[in-house]
């Protein structure tokens, strides 16, 4: 079975310093890993994934992750934080058990940014 | 323009009335999915198709159906739906697996009294 942590529910970053948002992961398989964006009122935006090519993926907007398998764990992280990147931020894990993909979604990462 | 599109966006409904929300996809995906997000608890993925004809369950599928007659379409059904089913749902599609980026429709918010 494939499950998900994000281990904090709520993030607050003053604007200009850096952002870490973190990310959890368990998988019996190779796994997908993606970390999605979600502006209020908005449908979901992919951010970057990471499909067992590098270990350090780069995404839209600044924002990168690293792939850790040794700690499991797929930190988002971005050097400095902008006020349009006030929003909630989902990790999520996709793997294949017997030939059938499953999506599984951590709960997210409201992240709030001071002026 | 490439989109998924789901209808209604806004639906109260009672307990009890069968309701269907459409989802379709014009980028030729062959998977899509179904998701409820609720406030706490992420999305949760109800149920996925792989292709035509073939469908699963996900994490949370009791009360819903799906079907896919069609590679473009993939409906959400609720026989009978319940006030527990008040929720936000998502549509979303990609191609050939989730591994690929799933691209989600706008949502439809549910309220069920």
């Amino acid at each position: 079975a494939q499950s998900v942590t994000q281990l904090d529910s709520h993030v607050s970053v003053s604007e200009g310093t850096p952002v870490l948002l973190r990310c959890n992961y368990s998988s019996s398989y190779s796994p997908s890993l993606f970390w999605y964006v979600q502006h209020p009122n908005k449908g979901l935006q992919l951010l970057l994934k990471y499909t067992s090519a590098a270990t350090l993926v780069k995404g839209i907007n600044g924002f990168e992750a690293e792939f850790k398998k040794s700690e499991t764990s797929f930190h988002l992280t971005k050097p400095s934080a902008h006020m349009s990147d006030a929003a909630e931020y989902f990790c999520v894990v996709s793997d294949a058990p017997g030939g059938y993909q499953k999506v599984t979604f951590g709960t997210g990462t409201k992240l709030q940014v001071i002026p | 323009e490439a989109q998924v599109t789901q209808n209604p966006r806004y639906l109260i409904t009672v307990t009890g009335k069968k309701l269907t929300v459409t989802c379709s996809q014009n980028m030729n995906h062959e998977y899509m999915s179904w998701y409820r997000q609720d406030p706490g608890l992420g999305l949760r993925q109800i149920y996925y198709s792989m292709n035509v004809e073939v469908t699963d369950k996900g994490d949370v599928p009791e009360g819903y159906k799906v079907s896919r007659k069609e590679k473009r379409n993939f409906p959400l059904i609720l026989e009978s739906p319940s006030p527990n089913q008040t929720s936000l749902y998502f549509c979303a599609s990609s191609p050939i697996g989730p591994h690929t980026e799933a691209f989600f429709g706008q949502g439809t918010r549910l309220t069920v009294v």
